[in-house]
């Protein structure tokens, strides 16, 4: 049963610091997407690949968010310096585009929480 | 822009209710619709799609219906279980490829 899964699962950390999150797409997909999730605003979608080309990542603060995938198997987004506001799950998605019925796979999410 | 509304949650049924969660969009064209779950402590899962106008996606006892002429997917179960308790997301995806999501609808069903 593929799935996509995402390290950390909970991460805790001070404002200032830097955090790395790391996303392995279901193998021989070529598309990721990277999310964010808050109770106020809800699921927002900060970047997406595809072939590991960044698509659109306009959704992402650019001062301190970046987001890679340095091959097919692995996809990062970092913040640096962190900041309480940043505190989110953030959601990493994987799929195969195929006309307007791609699907989407979640991954579990990573729990961030900047003090 | 394209847009996905959906009804405000949370939504508190018992077992064996009927279940309606309303979903209208805006898009340009004619988007795929779609419904994922969310389970506590999980990511999002797809439930199911609809592609066209008049398609049904069905899927473990849920329906939704593609109407184009109401733009709407609403969300239906004839019997709800302890099981589903879950948020329900309605989302389309647009011209550009992206999933654009509702704000999701909390769902809990009591014994």
């Amino acid at each position: 049963d593929a799935r996509v899964t995402q390290t950390p699962r909970h991460k805790v950390t001070e404002m200032g610091q830097e955090v790395t999150m790391r996303c392995q797409p279901i193998l021989g997909h070529n598309t990721v997407f990277w999310y964010r999730q808050t109770m106020m605003q809800g699921l927002e979608l900060l970047a997406y690949f595809r072939n590991r080309a960044p698509l659109d990542d306009s959704g992402m603060p650019k001062d301190r968010f970046s987001a890679e995938m340095p091959d097919a198997t692995l996809a990062t987004l970092k913040i640096q310096p962190s900041e309480p506001r940043d505190s989110a799950v953030y959601f990493c998605a994987s799929g195969l585009p195929a006309a307007s019925t791609d699907t989407q796979y979640f991954g579990p999410g990573t729990r961030l929480t900047v003090l | 822009g394209d847009s996905v509304t959906q009804m405000e949650g949370p939504v508190t049924l018992s077992e064996e209710a009927f279940l309606t969660i309303n979903c209208t969009y805006t898009a340009t064209g004619y988007p795929s619709l779609f419904w994922y779950v969310q389970y506590p402590g999980e990511g999002l899962q797809l439930l199911l799609k609809a592609t066209k106008a008049d398609d049904k996606g069905s899927n473990k006892g849920f329906e939704a219906t593609y109407r184009k002429e109401t733009t709407s997917f609403h969300l239906e179960k004839g019997s709800v279980q302890v099981s589903d308790s879950a948020v329900y997301f309605c989302a389309l995806r647009n011209q550009g490829g992206k999933l654009i999501f509702g704000q999701g609808t909390e769902l809990s069903v009591k014994p």
